[in-house]
């Protein structure tokens, strides 16, 4: 597809359950960045991958939440033992960060998953 | 880290009317400065940016201004349309990996 994809759009989730969510980056980006977007808020920064390495991943929140993307393509965000606090809109964003010029470091985003835990 | 502050949280205008949006950010160190527009539903879209070792970008109906040595930006809306309703937000980044955002404008045109 032209854009980053994310699946599901939606997601709800009794608290304690675990979940999955996707996003599939422009083809050929080199960065994905994943961030968690509060209800009336800006989007807070989760981690950051290179390729297959997540070179970041400072703004988790705990260690329930976890990040991959093995294959340096597609990405997946886990949170295990979701909480209510949990709930929120989960926006990934890729990057080219390849060739010269300001441009390679636009971020390009999602649509989101809202995820919402009762 | 860096923290970004973002005022108003909302702003209502007729259509026609000029819109400001104005952030501070708190690390010097910030050299990159980006203004995203989010529709409901969507996800946040790049509209123009500028770098610290620039004061001011236009791009049609809309220009940003940076003054670092007060360490805030601006975003100008002119001739403002319908169309420009939607949540803006500001960041400020260091080192392109780690984005700080405000918490947003509601921005609503009446026309």
């Amino acid at each position: 597809g032209a854009g980053v994809s994310q699946s599901p759009r939606y997601k709800v989730a009794k608290r304690g359950q675990d979940v999955a969510l996707r996003c599939d980056p422009i083809s050929g980006h080199v960065s994905l960045f994943w961030y968690q977007q509060a209800l009336g808020q800006g989007p807070e920064f989760l981690t950051y991958f290179q390729n297959e390495a997540q070179l970041d991943k400072s703004g988790l929140p705990s260690d329930r939440f976890f990040a991959e993307r093995p294959e340096g393509s597609v990405s997946t965000l886990k949170i295990q033992r979701t909480q209510q606090e949990d709930s929120a809109v989960y926006l990934c964003a890729s990057r080219d960060s390849t060739g010269t010029g300001i441009a390679k470091n636009i971020q390009y985003f999602g649509a989101g998953t809202r995820l919402s835990v009762l | 880290g860096e923290n970004v502050e973002q005022h108003p949280s909302t702003l209502s205008v007729q259509e026609g009317d000029s819109a400001v949006i104005k952030c501070t950010y708190s690390d010097s160190a910030s050299n990159y400065f980006p203004w995203y527009k989010q529709e409901l539903g969507k996800g946040p879209q790049l509209i123009i940016d500028i770098r610290s070792n620039v004061g001011e970008k236009k791009d049609q109906r809309i220009a940003v201004t940076l003054n670092k040595t007060a360490k805030h930006f601006s975003l100008h809306i002119t001739e403002t349309q319908p169309e420009d309703s939607a949540v803006y937000f500001c960041a400020a980044i260091y080192n392109f990996n780690k984005f700080y955002f405000g918490s947003g404008t509601k921005l609503n045109v009446k026309p």
